[in-house]
């Protein structure tokens, strides 16, 4: 069965530190996508990115940058110089395709909320 | 911009009505799903669908169905509610066509079952 594990259930920090989200997942398809979602208190999530396991480049976004590591099974997700507006519970997911006849389809972690304190 | 949109945001209902949740998304895509958000769980996902009139059991879809009659509308469909189905749910839709795409999400329906 796959499954994501995001290990830290609560983490805060003080604004301008660096942190880094961990997300560990197990598979055992070849094929498949990481995801990371955000969760602002106003509730909606919001995507934020999305690998595919044939590609393990990291990536940078402005002060957000992930590190995916097939050899470890991880897709950590690091932001630098935080804010207070990074405060949100960040889920970590796990796709694997064709979606039919599969007892597991999409997993989420079950989040990591994160305090960015002023 | 995508829109996902569900037809309540806070639901309260007594203990063996029947609910149904609406979501609707505007962007034509192929994929929707409904997930139940419980403090500690994390997402859990209820039901999906691929394309219209098909859906696929997920993690957790006992006393539960779904029906997709139009490509941009699902619904959740709670047919006896019971006190442990008080939750937020979620609904969310992602394109298809041979790969896993990023999943848009609504603002969540709060439901409390009395």
């Amino acid at each position: 069965a796959q499954k994501v594990t995001q290990a830290q259930t609560e983490i805060s920090v003080v604004e301008k530190e660096d942190v880094t989200l961990d997300c560990v997942y197990e598979t055992r398809d070849t094929t498949y996508y990481l995801f990371w979602y955000k969760q602002p208190p106003s509730g909606e999530l919001v995507f934020l990115i999305r690998r595919n396991s044939f590609d393990e480049q990291n990536e940078i976004s402005g002060r957000y940058s992930w590190n995916f590591q097939k050899s470890t099974s991880s897709f950590n997700f690091t932001i630098t110089a935080s804010q207070v507006v990074d405060s949100a519970v960040y889920f970590c997911a796990l796709e694997s395709l064709p979606y039919r006849d599969r007892d597991d389809k999409i997993i989420f972690g079950k989040g990591t909320r994160l305090h960015i304190l002023p | 911009d995508v829109k996902v949109t569900q037809s309540s945001r806070y639901l309260v209902k007594r203990t063996g009505e029947k609910v149904f949740l609406e979501c609707v998304q505007d962007m034509d895509h192929e994929n929707m799903f409904w997930y139940r958000q419980d403090p500690g769980l994390g997402l859990r996902l209820i039901y999906f669908s691929y394309d219209v009139k098909m859906k696929e059991k997920g993690d957790i879809p006992e006393g539960y169905s779904v029906s997709r009659e139009k490509k941009e509308r699902f619904s959740l469909i709670l047919e006896s509610a019971s006190t442990n189905q008080t939750s937020m749910y979620l609904c969310a839709s992602s394109l298809s066509s041979g790969q896993a795409y990023e999943q848009y999400f609504g603002p969540g329906t709060r439901l409390t079952v009395t």
